[in-house]
């Protein structure tokens, strides 16, 4: 059975601090890694990883994916209280029109 | 582009009734999925279609749960009769896969708002 886990489950920090959100999978025959950001409607598409240490940026979010290790993070640096929110990563396995199996989210929570 | 449009955004059943969940996926898009949100255990794959046609259902939890897709723009979770543990956010979401080449922003799936279904 494919498997995602995320850790931690729950984070508080204060603005301005950096965090690291963990994420690692269990699939059958992997194919990509995807990150999202969900406040208080729906998940929004952050990043997909498909490659071995290759760095995805945007602005203060980057993310990166280890294949032999089998696990993802997701880095955030100069929090800020709009951050807040619930992080979702999701790996998908075989190809073609393939669902996603999700992790349970860190909720993420950034103190003024 | 509207996005993933789902109806109703809330509802309130009695235990014993009907439920349909409806689902306008973006135009263009040819799989659609169907998750359902809970604190307890996240978001779980209940069923996706790829062009119109049911290709994995082992997430539906039970024989009162069925969803259709009768044509490109539109997909219909029901549950019949519905339940407390049915109680959850129901998320629609759809995606453009591509069959024959490279991964390049294909399966990125984009979510609809989510119905909120409470059984009493």
């Amino acid at each position: 059975e494919d498997k995602v886990v995320q850790s931690p489950l729950s984070l508080v920090v204060h603005e301005g601090d950096t965090v690291t959100l963990n994420c690692s999978y269990e699939v059958t025959n992997f194919r990509s890694l995807l990150w999202y950001k969900q406040e208080k409607k729906a998940p929004t598409f952050l990043f997909m990883l498909t490659s071995s240490g290759i760095e995805k940026k945007s602005g203060r979010l980057s993310s990166i994916l280890d294949k032999k290790e089998l696990f993802s993070i997701l880095n955030i640096t100069a929090t800020q209280t709009g951050d807040s929110a619930v992080y979702l990563c999701a790996a998908r396995s075989g190809g073609g029109a393939d669902g996603l199996t999700f992790g349970k989210g860190t909720h993420l929570i950034i103190q003024p | 582009d509207a996005g993933v449009i789902q109806s109703p955004r809330h509802e309130v059943t009695e235990m014993g009734q009907e439920v349909t969940l409806r689902c306008k996926p973006i135009s263009g898009h040819n799989s659609l999925f169907w998750y359902r949100q809970t604190m307890m255990r996240g978001l779980e794959l209940l069923i996706y279609f790829n062009n119109n046609v049911p290709i994995d259902d082992s997430g539906m939890p039970e024989d009162r749960f069925s969803a259709k897709m009768p044509n490109a723009s539109f997909s219909t979770l029901k549950i019949q009769p519905s339940e407390p543990r049915d109680s959850a956010v129901y998320f629609c979401a759809s995606s453009l896969t591509w069959t024959g080449g490279r991964i390049s922003g294909a399966n990125v799936l984009t979510f609809g708002a989510g119905s909120r279904l409470t059984v009493l």
